[in-house]
């Protein structure tokens, strides 16, 4: 069944390092997101690519870094300047030139400890 | 600037009670319009959207949304809810058919037994 991956779904980093999230579709999407979900906050924009090799900034960018080497793949990087990365990761993917809506992955829950 | 606002934070219903979420967008023009449900711990699923057309659409689980131009907005409704109906729903925005879809902050919904 087509569908969006992310993994791990729980992931735990010590404060100063790095930690990359993975985000995999077989959907055939052109366009992938990334979104952070705090409680209250709703869903916060990071990054977004519509092609592979290109990507933008979303609202609130600083602190995390993407790449789309594949169409298939958007990993997301939570880098150590990212002074608040305790939060849940949401994925997502669609077409273009439809806006039939996105497809969510199930997320991935990462704590700073 | 395109925004979405969902007025209700939580929402307490009994079960077998009728229910209405409110949504309200602003935009010059129509927009594309989403409700998505998240169960806790899981992704976003797309309930239903409206495009053009009837402005009344019926979408997965009982649920439909109503587009009122004239007031700028698109509440969900549902007949009788479900004690499996407790989740948070957002409601979305998107421009046109390449642009970002923006979501509201989220209503969570509490059914009463």
């Amino acid at each position: 069944d087509g569908g969006i991956t992310q993994s791990p779904k729980y992931l735990f980093r010590k404060e100063g390092q790095n930690v990359t999230l993975s985000c995999e579709q077989n959907l055939n999407h052109d366009a992938m997101y990334w979104y952070r979900q705090d409680p209250g906050q709703g869903l916060r924009l990071i990054y977004y690519s519509q092609i592979v090799n290109d990507f933008q900034k979303g609202d609130i960018a600083e602190g995390y870094s993407v790449s789309r080497e594949k169409k298939e793949s958007f990993p997301l990087t939570v880098t150590s300047a990212q002074k608040n990365p305790t939060a849940f990761y949401l994925c997502a993917s669609s077409y273009l030139g439809t806006n039939y809506g996105y497809t969510f992955g199930s997320g991935t829950r990462l704590t700073v400890v | 600037a395109q925004s979405v606002t969902q007025p209700d934070i939580h929402i307490t219903v009994s079960e077998g009670a009728s229910l209405e979420l409110r949504c309200n967008y602003s935009y010059g023009a129509t927009p594309y319009l989403f409700w998505y449900v998240q169960s806790p711990g899981q992704g976003l699923q797309l309930l239903l959207k409206y495009f053009s057309g009837d402005t009344l659409v019926q979408g997965i689980k009982g649920f439909e949304a109503e587009f009122k131009r004239s007031q700028s907005s698109f509440n969900l409704r549902k007949p009788s809810v479900h004690w499996s109906d407790a989740a948070e729903y957002f409601c979305a925005v998107g421009l046109n058919r390449d642009d970002k879809i923006i979501f509201g902050k989220g209503t969570r919904l509490h059914i009463l037994p």
